[in-house]
């Protein structure tokens, strides 16, 4: 069974471009969550979506952004890059919709570093 | 506002020592708690997870204790290996009955062999 993709896995990007993260949850998986690491914050939540919905949202600005398609597989969004958004950001799936019925599994990560 | 701390940055034990690494947290509506491991390099490996109505949960020589009146969970690892090097993070589920898991700054456990 293939766990969490996420790609790129590396990406360098120039201050005020915007950028996609890629993630492709296990499959059967319908619920995706993505987080940001960074050295100073720690991990933290971004949002997670279900069935093509966005359910929660962490505490960022507008310029970040997700989505969900029918197949379950997600991309996030980041507008206007700033050197601050360089982190780790890191995708979870997990199988159900009725709670946390089964841990999440995360994906290797996305390095992006803003230049 | 929700947050999930530990009280102990950095950990070092001798290799067949058990290890106990501790973490607070402040949601008291939290129901949901889970220990990851990650690794250099890696996103964070589940290691064992807890719910509020449980007080202690067993592994593979892993142990998850929940003291829901202080607000504390803490992480027992039996027989440290070298493998076993890493950072390790408590998170708490704050999303109700979705995910939305707050974490804990990490705690750095470093095996010596």
């Amino acid at each position: 069974k293939a766990g969490v993709t996420q790609t790129p896995r590396y990406l360098i990007k120039t201050r005020g471009q915007q950028v996609t993260l890629s993630c492709s949850p296990i499959s059967g998986h319908r619920s995706v969550s993505w987080y940001q690491q960074t050295p100073g914050q720690g991990l933290q939540f971004l949002f997670e979506y279900f069935s093509e919905t966005q359910r929660n949202k962490g505490n960022f600005p507008g310029r970040f952004s997700g989505r969900q398609f029918s197949n379950s597989r997600s991309e996030m969004n980041v507008s206007t890059l700033e050197l601050g958004d360089s982190a780790l950001y890191l995708c979870a799936s997990s199988p159900t919709n009725r709670g946390p019925d089964g841990e999440a599994f995360f994906g290797q990560g996305t390095r992006l570093t803003v230049v | 506002g929700e947050s999930v701390g530990l009280h102990l940055p950095t950990l070092s034990v001798q290799e067949g020592d058990n290890s106990i690494i501790n973490c607070a947290y402040s949601n008291s509506a939290s129901d949901y708690f889970i220990w990851y491991k990650q690794e250099s390099g890696k996103g964070p490996q589940f290691i064992i997870d807890i719910r509020s109505n449980m007080d202690k949960r067993q592994g593979q020589r892993v142990t998850v204790l929940l003291n829901k009146t202080v607000k504390h969970l803490s992480l027992q690892i039996a027989a440290t290996q070298p493998g076993d090097s890493a950072v390790y993070f408590c998170a708490e589920n704050s999303g109700g009955s979705n995910y939305k898991l707050t974490f804990g700054k990490g705690t750095l456990l470093t095996v010596n062999p």
